[in-house]
């Protein structure tokens, strides 16, 4: 099984900063097979890229994946408060394993 | 528009059964699979595996064989999660979810921009 370990484990940024999340692969992970999600307290997970920089209907532009092997990347260029949420990587490349999730705070 | 709604959160004691529904609309049901993703309580998402719309056939992840079971109603356009001989560690938020992309000769998209809003299932003597 593909494992998936995502840092950091929270992010604490204040608003118009840029994120970056890091989400590390214990064996490479195809560039076509690599997708991002956000989850909201309550809420179900909204995916925001996939294929590792493939942007999904309606989401920012300030929201950009990169990435390739075994590592991959997940920016939030201008951080806006409604982007507190945590954030996840997942690989569909060899089965299916989400990571641990990142929690973005704004201060 | 397409939509996945759920069945609402019901309490099960230790050993019931729960079968938890989600409607599918807004878009042809037979041209997507239908995939379960497990949530515990502050805990990070699980694949539990996905069923085929036109066979009815589950594919089911490591760990969720045995108790766990897919089925359809495609007259109804609805597909169901049971699970039998509940745990306290069952206990969790059950989503539903669709791929972004409809299959293509039995091969499916495992990356999902439709999600049902969750199914909470608590499991408490």
């Amino acid at each position: 099984e593909v494992e998936l370990t995502q840092s950091p484990g929270t992010l604490s940024l204040s608003p118009g900063e840029r994120a970056t999340l890091s989400c590390r692969a214990s064996q490479s992970v195809s560039s076509s097979s690599l997708a991002w999600y956000q989850q909201k307290p309550g809420q179900a997970p909204r995916l925001l890229i996939y294929a590792t920089s493939s942007g999904a209907t309606g989401i920012p532009d300030r929201f950009t994946g990169s990435g390739s092997g075994t590592d991959f990347t997940l920016t939030i260029s201008r951080l806006e408060p409604e982007d507190s949420a945590v954030y996840y990587c997942q690989q569909y490349g060899s089965s299916v394993t989400f990571g641990g999730g990142t929690k973005v705070e704004i201060k | 528009q397409v939509l996945l709604v759920q069945s609402v959160s019901e309490v099960k004691k230790p050993g019931a059964s729960v079968r938890v529904s989600c409607k599918a609309s807004g878009y042809i049901f037979s041209s997507y699979a239908i995939n379960w993703v497990r949530q515990a309580p502050g805990q990070g998402l699980e694949w539990m595996g996905w069923i085929n719309p036109n066979t009815g056939n589950p594919t089911y992840a490591q760990g969720f064989t045995g108790r766990f079971g897919f089925s359809l109603d495609t007259s109804v356009s609805t597909a169901y999660l049971q699970i039998s001989s509940l745990k306290s560690e069952d206990t969790a938020v059950y989503y539903c979810a669709r791929g972004r992309s409809p299959m293509v000769r039995g091969v499916i998209d495992l990356h999902f921009d439709h999600w049902g809003q969750g199914t909470l299932v608590p499991v408490s003597p």
